[in-house]
C-alpha cells in the first residue's frame, strides 16, 4: 500500500525558509512525481510544482519562481520542497502527491501526504 | 493558465438527491480532467481520472462526464458520507489547476 509521509508542522517568521520533506512508501512506479499543492486556510488548491523523481527535473508555478526548491532523493524516495522568504500569505497546509506518467501527460493519483501545516507569523 | 470555473460553489441537498456539480474549463483540455472529494482536515482524495474513469474503491454513486470545456461530477443519490467539498483539475498542460471547489452539505 503506497503511503505519503510528511514532515511536521512548523511556525517561521516572515522572511524564513520552510523545508519540508515528503517520503513516499510502498510504491512499485519505476517512474513518478512529486507534486506539491497548498492550501489556505478555508481556501482552495494551488499547484506549485512538480519533480520527477527519478531524474530530478522540476517545473515550478510561475508565482513561486524564485522562491521555491524542489528535490529528491531516489535512494529514499523523500522528496523535500523548501519555500523562502516567507510571508503571511504562504500560511498554509501544503499537502505533497504522488503523480504518474501517461505519455506526456503527468497525471494525479490518489497517494497524497496527510498535509503541514506551516504558519507564518511575527 | 487555464481557468477552472465550478458552479454552485455550494449546495444544500437532502439523503437520496441526485446532486450535480459543473466544472468549465476556459480551454479545452481533452479528457485530461480530475475530480477530488476533500473532507476537513484530510487530503483530498481522487474519485474520478481522465473525465470519467471512477478510481477503484469510489463507490458507483459517483461518475464523471465531458471533455473539452464542459465536464459534470453527479452522484446518483446522495449519502452522509458524501458530505464535503469537491475540486475539479485539470492537468492536460501546465500548471495544472484546480476549480475553487463545491461544498456539499445536508
Amino acid at each position: 500500500q503506497v503511503q505519503m509521509e510528511q514532515s511536521g508542522p512548523e511556525v517561521k517568521r516572515p522572511g524564513a525558509s520552510v523545508k519540508i520533506s515528503c517520503k513516499a512508501s510502498g510504491h512499485t512506479f519505476n517512474s513518478y512525481g512529486i507534486s506539491w499543492v497548498r492550501q489556505a486556510p478555508g481556501r482552495g488548491l494551488e499547484w506549485m510544482g512538480r519533480i520527477i523523481v527519478y531524474n530530478g527535473q522540476t517545473t515550478y508555478s510561475r508565482k513561486l519562481l524564485g522562491r521555491i526548491t524542489m528535490t529528491a532523493d531516489r535512494s529514499t524516495d523523500t522528496a523535500y520542497m523548501e519555500l523562502k522568504n516567507l510571508r503571511s500569505d504562504d500560511t498554509a497546509v501544503y499537502f505533497c502527491a504522488m503523480v504518474t506518467f501517461g505519455g506526456v501527460i503527468v497525471k494525479p493519483t490518489d497517494y497524497w501526504g496527510q498535509g503541514t501545516l506551516v504558519t507564518v507569523s511575527s | 493558465d487555464i481557468q477552472m470555473t465550478q458552479s454552485p460553489s455550494s449546495l444544500s441537498a437532502s439523503l437520496g438527491d441526485r446532486v450535480t456539480i459543473t466544472c468549465r474549463a476556459s480551454q479545452g483540455v481533452a479528457q485530461d480532467f480530475a475530480w477530488f472529494q476533500q473532507k476537513p482536515g484530510r487530503p483530498p482524495s481522487l474519485l474520478i481520472l481522465d473525465a470519467f474513469t471512477l478510481r477503484s474503491g469510489v463507490s458507483p454513486r459517483f461518475s464523471g462526464s465531458g471533455s473539452g470545456t464542459e465536464f459534470t461530477l453527479t452522484i446518483s443519490a446522495l449519502q452522509a458520507e458524501d458530505i464535503g467539498t469537491y475540486f475539479c483539475q485539470q492537468y492536460t498542460s501546465d500548471p495544472p489547476t484546480f476549480g475553487q471547489g463545491t461544498k456539499v452539505e445536508l
